[in-house]
């Protein structure tokens, strides 16, 4: 089967650092992408990493090790408005679908 | 302007009914996409559709049939309502993720919460 593992709620302090993990198993893989999910709304998209390495974007930095299955998101200077869930995703080179993880609950403490 | 939209945005209904959700992209996408996140938070993906090849995630029961228009509508119709499919059905489109460079960015519609009772 697929598996995405990430933790399931992380907390932090405004202005701080956060880093939120994702290990998965999964029997293809083309990329691994992060989306942001604020209660009650859609998912938004984040980042993307197909390659190993970091990919930065604005305060929010997505890293990929495809030899250890890992990648993480790495969230900077948090403000109250990053309160969200944050989903890890690994896109199939089989049918380029989706396989999305649990998600992580972030809560921001001022 | 919306980019995904969807309709209902909510939806409340007996066990048994038949129903629809409609969707529409106006990103010029060539795959749509419906998701089910149950109140776990849980996202499954249900159906992708890509000009006209549709790909079904087995586990999705054959109650749920999705309908394409054209390239821009993709709208799921559920027989048989049951309670245990009470959740938040996303919408999504995104570019061929086959064709070369192509990002994986997919836009998610507001969701369609539905209530079976």
């Amino acid at each position: 089967g697929q598996s995405l593992e990430q933790p399931s709620e992380v907390t932090a302090v405004e202005g701080a650092i956060v880093q939120i993990n994702c290990t998965y198993q999964t029997s293809g893989f083309y990329g691994l992408s992060w989306y942001q999910q604020h209660d009650g709304g859609a998912p938004t998209f984040l980042s993307y990493n197909a390659l190993d390495g970091l990919e930065e974007t604005g305060r929010f930095s997505s890293f990929l090790s495809r030899s250890d299955s890992y990648g993480y998101l790495l969230l900077q200077e948090l403000q109250m408005k990053d309160s969200a869930s944050y989903f890890c995703a690994v896109l199939m080179d089989s049918n380029y679908q989706l396989i999305w993880g649990a998600g992580t609950k972030l809560i921001i403490k001022p | 302007d919306t980019a995904v939209s969807q309709t209902p945005k909510y939806l409340v209904t007996q066990m048994g009914n038949d129903k629809s959700i409609k969707c529409e992209q106006n990103l010029g996408h060539d795959t749509m996409y419906w998701y089910k996140q149950d109140s776990k938070k849980f996202l499954k993906i249900m159906f992708s559709y890509n000009n006209k090849e549709l790909i079904i995630n087995e586990t999705v029961p054959n109650r749920f049939s999705p309908k394409s228009p054209d390239k821009a509508h993709l709208n799921l119709h559920i027989n048989s309502l049951e309670l245990g499919d009470s959740a938040v059905y996303f919408c999504a489109s995104s570019q061929d993720q086959r064709l070369a460079g192509s990002t994986d960015t997919q836009y998610f519609g507001p969701g369609t919460r539905l209530t079976v009772l």
